[in-house]
């Protein structure tokens, strides 16, 4: 099992949907959870992060985590076509104090008009 | 700011060749990485370091030497070019602490190795 897997994409939505991207990972004790986003031929910025069970919205951008589940998504609402990127969830394995992280293989979102 | 800044863009290397990536970082951050990302896949850490003249080795390091002299930079060395090192090598960096593990990347360096 992949420390950390997200859903296959690629993922098609049409102009004002909500993209849903989901991420699940096998060590219990993961305490910090990140959303970047990569843009073709560029490197990932950070969008999102959580720490707590629950919902954490940052404009457009919702970040769910289900820690008994095992699971963080990520949902993109009104999703516009500057929203089209790949897009990786990552998890701070372990009890390290420092931010090593583990990422999942990204699922590209495309947004049409 | 600057941020993190890796040279070269790009390099072509033959099958065998040596040769450093450098990166710096302007933001007095502790924590240094290097991952590398193939097509298609998420990023692969090759080295970190925690501080000046303390480093590790992350999930896929074989081929790769690292080295922190100064907080600002972190270059990794290839000593003997394979191609299965055809990649692009991000280099990224973090302070410290609940709230600072945002990893800041820089641009990427593309290798093709021949």
């Amino acid at each position: 099992q992949k420390e950390v897997e997200q859903n296959s994409g690629p993922l098609s939505v049409p102009e004002g949907a909500i993209a849903s991207l989901n991420c699940t990972y096998s060590d219990r004790g993961s305490q910090s959870f990140f959303w970047y986003r990569q843009y073709s031929g560029k490197s990932p910025e950070l969008i999102m992060s959580i720490y707590s069970n629950g919902d954490k919205e940052d404009g457009r951008f919702t970040a769910q985590l289900n820690k008994a589940s095992q699971y963080v998504s990520l949902l993109i609402r009104d999703s516009q076509p500057s929203d089209s990127a790949t897009y990786l969830c990552a998890v701070k394995i372990g009890g390290t104090s420092y931010g090593k992280l583990t990422f999942g293989q990204g699922t590209i979102l495309t947004v049409h008009p | 700011n600057a941020g993190v800044t890796q040279t070269p863009k790009f390099r072509i290397l033959k099958i065998g060749q040596s040769m450093t990536l450098q990166c710096a970082q302007d933001m007095n951050h502790n924590y240094m990485y290097w991952y590398r990302q193939d097509p298609g896949m998420g990023l692969k850490l090759i080295y970190y370091s925690v501080g000046a003249g303390i480093t590790d080795k992350g999930e896929v390091p074989n081929g790769y030497n690292v080295s922190r002299s100064t907080t600002e930079d972190f270059p990794l060395r290839l000593e003997l070019a394979a191609p299965s090192q055809t990649s692009v090598y991000f280099c990224a960096s973090s302070t410290t602490g609940r709230g600072g593990e945002t990893q800041y990347f820089g641009p990427g360096t593309r290798l093709l190795v021949l």
